[in-house]
């Protein structure tokens, strides 16, 4: 099994444009989530999904867009990117309760100028 | 909805020390605990978590925590640390039915010789 995948590692965007980032699991798990990590604030939960067609709103979903047509992917849409959305962003799935966020993708830098 | 609150945001200790990061949450519900460490640029590693049954949890590396319902924490202990700890360490809480992280600020540990 792969796990969590997680593209591209890196990325560079001017202030406006719009990119996807792309989340991948093989494990069959029906949750997935995206957190966003800024230094000295942990990782806040942006969206989530409990599974295929069911999406929903973390604790920062302002700027962002996600949807989930298939079990194994769970894209997050940057619409027009901003400086604040400057980030390390962790794609995360698990099996169900109890186990939310068990399994972390290596995660995506972002730098928007 | 749950919260985190990491005491200290940096520890540092010798090579062959104990170390021990407090981590105390609120909840108006039952919570399931988690302690993840991130190694410098890499993604998150699940430790430990506490789900129910005995208070005192055992993960991987050696670490262990001990869950204190009366005093809403979930300290992290590791008897003798090593040079290769030296990571950011996070303590993250969810409602037991429910399946959302909330993550501390975290605490970073520099272990030195």
């Amino acid at each position: 099994n792969a796990g969590v995948t997680q593209t591209p590692k890196f990325q560079v965007l001017k202030t406006g444009q719009s990119m996807t980032l792309q989340c991948a699991q093989d494990m069959n798990h029906e949750y997935m989530s995206w957190y966003r990590q800024d230094p000295g604030m942990g990782l806040r939960l942006i969206h989530y999904s409990v599974g295929a067609g069911i999406t929903d709103q973390g604790e920062v979903p302002n700027g962002y867009n996600v949807s989930r047509s298939t079990t194994e992917d769970f894209p997050l849409r940057l619409l027009s990117a901003a400086p604040s959305q400057t980030s390390v962003y962790f794609c995360a799935s698990s099996y169900g309760f109890g186990t939310p966020g068990q399994y972390f993708g290596p995660g995506t830098r972002l730098l928007v100028l | 909805a749950q919260s985190v609150t990491q005491l200290d945001s940096q520890v540092p200790v010798f090579e062959e020390a104990p170390v021990e990061l407090r981590c105390n949450y609120s909840s108006s519900v039952s919570v399931y605990l988690f302690w993840y460490v991130q190694y410098p640029n890499q993604g998150l590693q699940l430790l430990l978590k506490y789900l129910s049954g005995s208070t005192l949890v055992k993960g991987i590396n050696g670490f262990e925590a001990e869950f204190n319902k009366s005093q809403t924490s979930f300290h992290l202990r590791k008897p003798s640390v090593h040079i290769s700890d030296t990571a950011e360490y996070f303590c993250a809480v969810s409602g037991s039915n429910d399946y959302k992280l909330s993550f501390g600020a975290g605490t970073t540990v520099t272990v030195r010789a």
